[in-house]
C-alpha cells in the first residue's frame, strides 16, 4: 500500500529536549516536505527536499532542521524544542513533473511542548 | 507578495446543497492544487489543476490562472464532505508550497 508514515504520532515534551519525528514514504517520491498546521494559520512549509541531499528552507523554518539522506526518509528535528513549536505537524511526498502532482500525506504527529 | 486568500472561512449547508470554495493567489503563486482535511485530520489531495478545469464525481476544480483564480465546486453535497478544503500554490521556487487558511464545511444532514 502506497503511504506515509510518521512517528510519533503523538508526542508529549519539555522544553529544550531534543527530538526527531521520522517520516518514511514506499512511492520512490523524490519531493518531500514538512508542514505545522496551526488554527487559524491554516498550514505553513517548515521544511522542504526535491531529492536526496538537497533541501530547503519553506516559509517556518526556524528552530528545525531536516535530513535526507536517503530516498524513502525525511526525519524532522527540533534540537531545543519550545512551547511555540507546540503544533500538528505533517510529513508529504509526491513526484513532481507528472501529470496530477499528486501530493500524499502523512497521518500527522501532534506535539505539545511544555 | 506571496498570498493564497480563500473564501468563505465558513460555510454551512444542508445536505444535497451545492456550493463553490474560491481561492484568489498572487502573481508569484503557481501550480494551483486543492486539498481536503476531513474532520479526524486526514489531507487528501483533490486536484492538481494549474489552469482549466476537472471534474472528479461530484468535484470539480476551474483554475483561471491569467485571473489568478481557481474555484472548487461541490454538488450534491454530503455529510462526509464536511472538512477544511485548502488550496495551495507553488511560490517562488517548485518545492515551495503556500497554502491558503482553509474554508471549513459543514454539510447538515
Amino acid at each position: 500500500e502506497a503511504q506515509v508514515t510518521q512517528n510519533p504520532r503523538y508526542l508529549i515534551t519539555v522544553t529544550g529536549k531534543k527530538l526527531t519525528v521520522t517520516c518514511s514514504q514506499n512511492m520512490n517520491h523524490e519531493y518531500m516536505s514538512w508542514y505545522r498546521q496551526d488554527p487559524g494559520l491554516g498550514l505553513r512549509q517548515i521544511y522542504y527536499s526535491m531529492n536526496v541531499e538537497v533541501t530547503d528552507k519553506g516559509d517556518v523554518p526556524e528552530g528545525y532542521k531536516v535530513s535526507r539522506k536517503e530516498k524513502r526518509n525525511f526525519p524532522l528535528i527540533l534540537e531545543s524544542p519550545s512551547p511555540n513549536q507546540t503544533s500538528l505537524y505533517f510529513c508529504a511526498s509526491s513526484s513532481p513533473g507528472g501529470e496530477d502532482n499528486e501530493q500524499f500525506f502523512g497521518p500527522g504527529t501532534r506535539l505539545t511542548v511544555l | 507578495g506571496i498570498q493564497v486568500e480563500q473564501s468563505p472561512p465558513d460555510l454551512i449547508l444542508q445536505e444535497g446543497a451545492n456550493s463553490t470554495l474560491r481561492c484568489n493567489f498572487s502573481d508569484s503563486v503557481n501550480n494551483l492544487q486543492w486539498f481536503h482535511q476531513n474532520p479526524w485530520g486526514q489531507l487528501i489531495n483533490l486536484f492538481y489543476i494549474p489552469s482549466g478545469t476537472k471534474q472528479n464525481g461530484r468535484l470539480s476544480a476551474t483554475t483561471v490562472a491569467t485571473e489568478r483564480y481557481s474555484l472548487l465546486y461541490i454538488s450534491s453535497s454530503q455529510t462526509t464532505d464536511s472538512g477544511v478544503y485548502f488550496c495551495a500554490g507553488h511560490g517562488g521556487s517548485q518545492g515551495n508550497l503556500i497554502f491558503g487558511k482553509g474554508t471549513k464545511l459543514s454539510v447538515k444532514p
